[in-house]
């Protein structure tokens, strides 16, 4: 299995609500990563996880608040999101940060309204 | 500052036809560089790397160049198909070896029939 699936595909929240993104792989991999990319704008990283322990945080907001349950498992919590947030997250991973070749989930299209 | 770069931001070309996708770094130190190919829709996806102790490097139809001299990468893609059109990225990991990656702008391949 060499697949990152994410969930949902799409999501629309408000401002106010609460919502969560999900990643998983199955890949035995020990890094995740958050990135949020922009229409017609490269991937920018927000949060990398190594062997399940936060290890870069690139000064996200904390309306954004990733978890990572597990070795599988990556989450990212939202939270009073603003509509410049609307953007395409994406989820990957790596067999340890140190590797660097890092497989991509096929992200989830957010909207804030 | 560090800055992976392209060259064009679209690029066309007609069917059967080589493509040549330019890429330019900044970062001497960097030892690891990666080209993703990324549909409408999906997520970056993997296509070939390339370490610093090498200039070249082939997989099926594609060849990465890497020249250090000029800090220059270059992405060929041999007789080209319309399965083809999307937006390439490269990314240099800046010697960091904590899993980031810095993104180029990316190049719009378009595949005419």
């Amino acid at each position: 299995d060499t697949e990152v699936t994410q969930t949902p595909k799409h999501l629309v929240m408000g401002m106010t609500n609460k919502k969560s993104l999900k990643c998983e792989q199955h890949m035995g991999h020990r890094a995740m990563y958050w990135y949020k990319q922009k229409a017609k704008k490269p991937p920018e990283l927000m949060f990398v996880y190594s062997y399940e322990k936060l290890s870069i945080n690139e000064s996200v907001p904390s309306r954004f608040s990733p978890e990572c349950p597990n070795s599988s498992l990556l989450n990212l919590h939202l939270h009073a999101l603003q509509p410049e947030d609307s953007a395409l997250y994406l989820c990957a991973s790596s067999q340890d940060p140190s590797v660097d070749e890092q497989y991509f989930g096929p992200g989830t299209r957010l909207t804030v309204t | 500052g560090e800055s992976v770069g392209l060259h064009l931001p679209t690029l066309s070309v007609q069917e059967g036809d080589n493509s040549i996708i330019n890429c330019a770094y900044s970062n001497s130190a960097s030892d690891y560089f990666i080209w993703y190919k990324q549909e409408s829709g999906k997520g970056p996806q993997f296509i070939i790397d390339i370490r610093s102790n090498m200039d070249k490097r082939q997989g099926q139809r594609v060849t990465v160049l890497l020249n250090k001299t000029v800090k220059h990468l270059s992405l060929q893609i041999a007789a080209t198909q319309p399965g083809d059109s999307a937006v390439y990225f490269c990314a240099e990991n800046g010697s960091s070896n904590t899993g980031k990656l810095i993104f180029g702008q990316g190049t719009t391949l378009q595949v005419k029939p």
